[in-house]
């Protein structure tokens, strides 16, 4: 059964390091999302993209986060410089396409900052 | 503001006793309605997808049901490997497509 990946599962920082995850999608999925979760609450989307291109940004912390899926397939989310405040859990879900499709979940990366 | 309210919080079950959660939203239009069950540390895990009042799917022992302002997911005899959280998610009419999701609600199943 195909699902999405995501690495490492587990990220442990001190506060002002850069960080970065990675997200295989779905083969064949085109849309792509970048959720974080906080313990106890349900996933917020951080960036959505549709192929190499981005579809919704708007809740992405742009001083601090970016993000970037360049071939269209596998993407990365990058923090940099880490605050305290960004521990949680980031997820990557994929769709076949935008708007209509269910979204399939990956494992996440657990990040703590210290 | 578009809001998804889950209830209750928590819900402490015994082997065999069935009840259901409860999804409540206000947007300003719904293209669907999802279900998905998270595990501890693990990434939410799809049930089910529910577009317009009135549908209902089922799998296993869970049910989803759908009206204009609410969804419940119905548990019948639940057993411990039931227990997990449940969240509840919508789209909107219009939108690209990114889920606004509940808080969960924390199933217990005991023996």
């Amino acid at each position: 059964e195909a699902e999405v990946a995501q690495s490492p599962r587990y990220k442990i920082t001190e506060k002002s390091q850069a960080v970065a995850f990675w997200c295989d999608p779905i083969s064949g999925h085109a849309t792509l999302y970048w959720y974080r979760q906080i313990l106890g609450q349900g996933p917020e989307l951080l960036v959505q993209f549709q192929d190499e291109s981005v579809v919704d940004d708007s809740q992405l912390p742009k001083d601090r986060f970016s993000a970037e899926r360049l071939k269209g397939v596998d993407s990365t989310l990058k923090i940099q410089p880490a605050e305290l405040g960004d521990s949680a859990m980031y997820l990557c879900a994929s769709s076949l396409g935008l708007a209509t499709d269910t979204q399939y979940f990956g494992p996440g990366t657990r990040l703590t900052v210290l | 503001e578009d809001q998804v309210t889950q209830s209750p919080e928590a819900l402490r079950l015994q082997e065999g006793e069935s009840s259901s959660l409860n999804c409540s939203y206000t947007v300003s239009g719904l293209r669907g309605l999802f279900w998905y069950r998270q595990d501890p540390g693990k990434g939410p895990e799809f049930l089910f997808t529910l577009y317009s009042a009135g549908e209902e799917k089922e799998k296993e022992r869970l049910k989803a049901t759908l009206t204009k302002k609410e969804s419940f997911l119905h548990i019948t005899a639940p057993k411990p490997e039931d227990s997990a959280t449940y969240l509840c998610a919508v789209s909107l009419a219009g939108s690209q497509g990114n889920l606004i999701f509940g808080k969960g609600t924390k199933l217990s199943v005991k023996p």
